[in-house]
């Protein structure tokens, strides 16, 4: 079965510094996706990455799949008190995606002022 | 407005009750999951369906059951069965064919007392 590391477990930023997680998986990619949960909430879709070498932005994040689809970066520039929260990296179980996802520990996110 | 709504928000439990967790989505979707989430873990896949009346045991299936009438609804149910049924139960529901987001629902968290 696929196993989902992300990287660090915890993380504490002034605000306005750029940060990087990380997320490596055990075998080779069909698609990453990228979600952010906010404590006791349901999780929100930042973006999801498909082909090797792909890289999508949204707002001040942006994230990449690495070219041999086992690793995805995601990356916050000029960090904002609403950027706090745990941010989950999730992999499709087969190609298609309809037998759900397998997700990364997560990892938690503070901004400090 | 479309989306995923789980009721209720928050459900508490003597031991050896069944309880039942309320899905719903008007998404028109036709996979939809469930997911359970503990402090510090990822989220793992307890149950899924691709279609109505049809329905897979996840990662982690044993002591709950599921059913799938309705396109738009698929209850949970948590048997006594379930040696740790406290914990945080997230729904999902996303287009059956090729790599698409998955749409969670807010989530209720279940406690037994």
């Amino acid at each position: 079965s696929q196993e989902l590391e992300q990287s660090p477990q915890s993380l504490i930023v002034q605000e306005g510094k750029n940060l990087t997680i990380n997320c490596t998986s055990s075998k080779t990619l069909y698609g990453l996706y990228w979600y952010k949960q906010k404590y006791g909430e349901g999780l929100i879709f930042l973006m999801m990455l498909q082909k090797g070498g792909e890289e999508k932005s949204h707002e001040k994040i942006t994230a990449k799949l690495d070219e041999k689809k086992q690793q995805s970066s995601l990356h916050i520039t000029a960090s904002q008190p609403s950027h706090a929260g745990i941010y989950l990296c999730g992999a499709p179980n087969s190609g298609g995606g309809a037998d759900g996802l397998t997700f990364g520990k997560g990892t938690h996110l503070i901004i400090q002022p | 407005d479309g989306g995923i709504t789980q009721s209720p928000k928050y459900l508490f439990r003597k031991e050896g009750q069944n309880v039942t967790l309320s899905c719903e989505q008007n998404l028109n979707h036709d996979a939809m999951y469930w997911y359970r989430q503990d402090p510090g873990q990822g989220l793992r896949l307890i149950y899924y369906s691709q279609i109505v009346n049809d329905f897979q045991k996840g990662d982690i299936a044993e002591g709950y059951s599921v059913s799938r009438e309705k396109k738009e609804s698929f209850p949970l149910t948590v048997t006594s069965a379930q040696k740790n049924p406290t914990a945080f139960y997230l729904c999902a529901s996303s287009p059956r064919t090729s790599l698409n987001e998955q749409f969670f629902g807010p989530g209720t968290r279940l406690t037994v007392l």
